[in-house]
């Protein structure tokens, strides 16, 4: 069962575009859901995260939506660079029940010159 | 201060054959979680231990692989007689704190493992 839905798959941005990453949840008791950036070869990196009592929260070009009625959230990063270029991976995380990150798919950014 | 080490990064094992996968927390750290990720796939959790504790193993498959958390050492994660279909990336993460508060997880680099 696909706990956390990730789109899109691929995704290929100008260098100062905005780049859009979504992701959707089955588990209304999820309370933390955490973006993680990978670049080939290493671990994934904690980017920005947020809980479910804030609809927003912003760490310099990188943004988290959260639509807790729809059961959604989004990572934007703006102006994007070509250091950015990297797969991009939502999580959810059920505070209580074991810690344990339900990861998605993932997306693969490419920001072209 | 260090990160989240694993050793080795890079491990090929014939079928059949054992693969151990080490894994030290980040100082100050004493929660160490496993996770698995296949070649284009997310990570997949294995399993969260303690030193000395098994927490939650649901996701770890119910035979060939243990994993332990001594009081002293590294983690560590075991897969005997593998196969094939072990092949991926395995990443071990650490957070400080109990689980209840949600503490982040910091990832090691990961042990890529290659089964011939």
């Amino acid at each position: 069962q696909q706990q956390v839905k990730q789109s899109p798959q691929s995704l290929i941005v100008q260098k100062g575009g905005i780049s859009i990453i979504n992701c959707a949840y089955e588990n209304t008791a999820f309370d933390y859901f955490p973006w993680y950036q990978q670049f080939p070869g290493k671990g994934p990196a904690l980017l920005i995260a947020i809980r479910p009592d804030v609809s927003e929260k912003k760490e310099g070009r990188f943004t988290i939506s959260f639509n807790k009625s729809a059961k959604q959230f989004s990572l934007h990063i703006m102006d994007s660079q070509p250091g950015d270029s990297a797969t991009y991976f939502c999580a959810a995380n059920l505070t209580g029940g074991g810690n344990k990150l339900t990861f998605g798919t993932g997306t693969q950014l490419k920001v072209e010159l | 201060n260090a990160g989240v080490m694993q050793n080795p990064r890079h491990l090929v094992r014939r079928r059949g054959q054992e693969a151990r996968l080490r894994c030290s927390p980040m100082k100050g750290h004493s929660h160490v979680y496993w996770y698995r990720q296949l070649p284009e796939e997310g990570l997949k959790f294995m399993v969260y231990l303690q030193k000395e504790n098994i927490i939650d193993e649901s996701g770890m498959p119910k035979e060939r692989f243990s994993a332990e958390f001594p009081k002293e050492g590294p983690s560590i994660l075991r897969i005997q007689q593998v196969v094939r279909g072990d092949s991926a990336a395995y990443f071990c993460a650490s957070s400080p704190r109990i689980a209840a508060l949600g503490e982040t997880q910091y990832f090691g680099p990961g042990t890529r493992l290659l089964v011939l």
